[in-house]
């Protein structure tokens, strides 16, 4: 079946612009994870869902970070006023829950570049 | 607690020699451990993972892993090194409750293999 989608694959954007990112998770899939991934560097958590629970935003970095999701389905990672900081591959990821052995499917990524 | 230290930054093998990546985890709980490979330009893929069962784990391409409580650790091996192996490791730890918040990554270990 599908895994899981990312949109854009990449985006470009200007100091102090919003941008949206898009993540489509694997069908069933009631978890659903951000994780940013800055330049030779591991992955940073950002926040997960868990089906209708409240969100776990331990790991967004600022107030300008937010994600939502609607169900168990679509998610979008809004970040506000772009820094050149926040240039990075943001990362999304499923699984079907949020077991601490489940495995999580991770989508291609979206490169965000702050010039 | 918890925290993830993968040794190398860097390994470099000749092809059809043995690979070696080390990890070395510490966990409040009974942890689950997980080795996820990052291809270029690729999205990050499940190798192996161990959920508290065999201690030797057996993956995907002929990798394997042994979960060394002693030790604290869960380091990735390969018998025999193919230029297709090239590429970025990360070892993962997680928690003993649902908390995504508790997922660990390391910061990698990028494998080349030399002809």
């Amino acid at each position: 079946g599908a895994g899981v989608s990312q949109s854009p694959s990449n985006k470009v954007t200007e100091k102090g612009k919003d941008v949206e990112l898009r993540c489509d998770p694997i069908s069933g899939h009631t978890a659903l994870y951000w994780y940013r991934q800055r330049l030779g560097q591991g992955l940073e958590f950002l926040i997960y869902f868990q089906g209708n629970s409240a969100p776990d935003k331990s790991g967004l970095p600022s107030d300008r970070f937010s994600a939502e999701r609607t169900g168990e389905s679509v998610s979008t990672l809004t970040i506000q006023r772009t820094q050149q900081e926040d240039s990075a591959v943001y990362l999304c990821a499923s699984s079907f829950d949020t077991a601490a052995g489940e495995t999580q499917y991770f989508g291609p990524g979206t490169r965000l570049l702050v010039l | 607690a918890q925290s993830v230290t993968q040794l190398d930054s860097h390994v470099s093998v000749s092809e059809g020699t043995p690979v070696l990546l080390r990890c070395n985890y510490s966990s409040s709980y009974s942890p689950s451990l997980f080795w996820y490979v990052q291809h270029p330009n690729k999205g990050l893929q499940l190798l192996l993972k161990y959920t508290s069962a065999a201690t030797l784990v057996k993956g995907i391409n002929g990798f394997e892993a042994e979960f060394k409580k002693s030790e604290t650790s869960f380091h990735l091996t390969k018998p025999s090194a193919h230029m297709s192996d090239a590429a970025e490791y990360f070892c993962v730890v997680s928690g003993g409750y649902s908390s995504a918040s508790k997922i660990i990554f390391g910061s990698g270990t990028r494998l080349s293999i030399r002809p």
